[in-house]
């Protein structure tokens, strides 16, 4: 079974930029979770989404959002880019049953650099 | 909101001895534990998770325990291998939105 997959890997944007970061789940998980991973604030929650609803959210700005389509894959955008986010933006898909609190299984991360 | 402290930063160790890391939450209301071992330019890969109902889970070389009165819970990997070297986060998760720790580099040295 292919795992998590993100594309582009990495990315560089200046400062004003929009960029939309892409993921693709395991087939059969419909919970799809993006975190962003910085060395100074570590590995923070962004949004989650299952099927096609954003069910959860952790403290980001607006100018972060995402989206999930019918086949499960989702996308993530940032505008108005800001020196501070340049990170590893990770997505994690789950499996489905088990209720909450299911095992998360990451792709490899979008390393975005903004100048 | 939950905090998740986790320690130490960095760990270093032989081959063949074991490591272990501590990680305290603040939220008793999380229900569930999870451990992931990062490798360079590599996603964070689960290796073991624990829920509020349990104590102690093992899987071969690795064991994690859990505290819930304390609100600690811990990491442990007996003889370890230079294929562990890697930086190691615990969470603690309420609902879907989980807490990480700032995570633990361990180096085993051969």
């Amino acid at each position: 079974k292919a795992g998590v997959t993100q594309t582009p890997r990495y990315l560089i944007k200046t400062r004003g930029q929009q960029v939309t970061l892409s993921c693709s789940p395991i087939s059969g998980h419909r919970s799809v979770s993006w975190y962003q991973q910085t060395p100074g604030q570590g590995l923070q929650f962004l949004f989650e989404y299952f099927s096609e609803t954003q069910r959860n959210k952790g403290n980001f700005p607006g100018r972060f959002s995402g989206r999930q389509f019918s086949n499960s894959r989702s996308e993530m955008n940032v505008s108005t880019l800001e020196l501070g986010d340049s990170a590893l933006y990770l997505c994690a898909s789950s499996p489905p049953g088990r209720g909450e609190n299911n095992e998360q299984f990451f792709g490899p991360g979008t390393r975005l650099t903004v100048l | 909101g939950e905090n998740v402290e986790q320690h130490p930063s960095t760990l270093s160790v032989q081959e063949g001895d074991s490591a272990v890391i501590k990680c305290t939450y603040s939220d008793s209301a999380s229900n569930y534990f999870p451990w992931y071992k990062q490798e360079l330019g590599k996603g964070p890969q689960l290796i073991i998770d624990i829920r509020s109902n349990v104590g102690e889970k093992k899987d071969q070389r690795i064991a994690v325990t859990l505290n819930k009165t304390a609100k600690h819970f811990s990491l442990h990997i007996t003889e370890t291998q230079p294929e562990d070297s890697a930086v190691y986060f615990c969470a603690a998760s309420k609902g879907y939105i989980p807490t990480f720790g700032r995570g633990t580099s361990l180096i085993v040295h051969p």
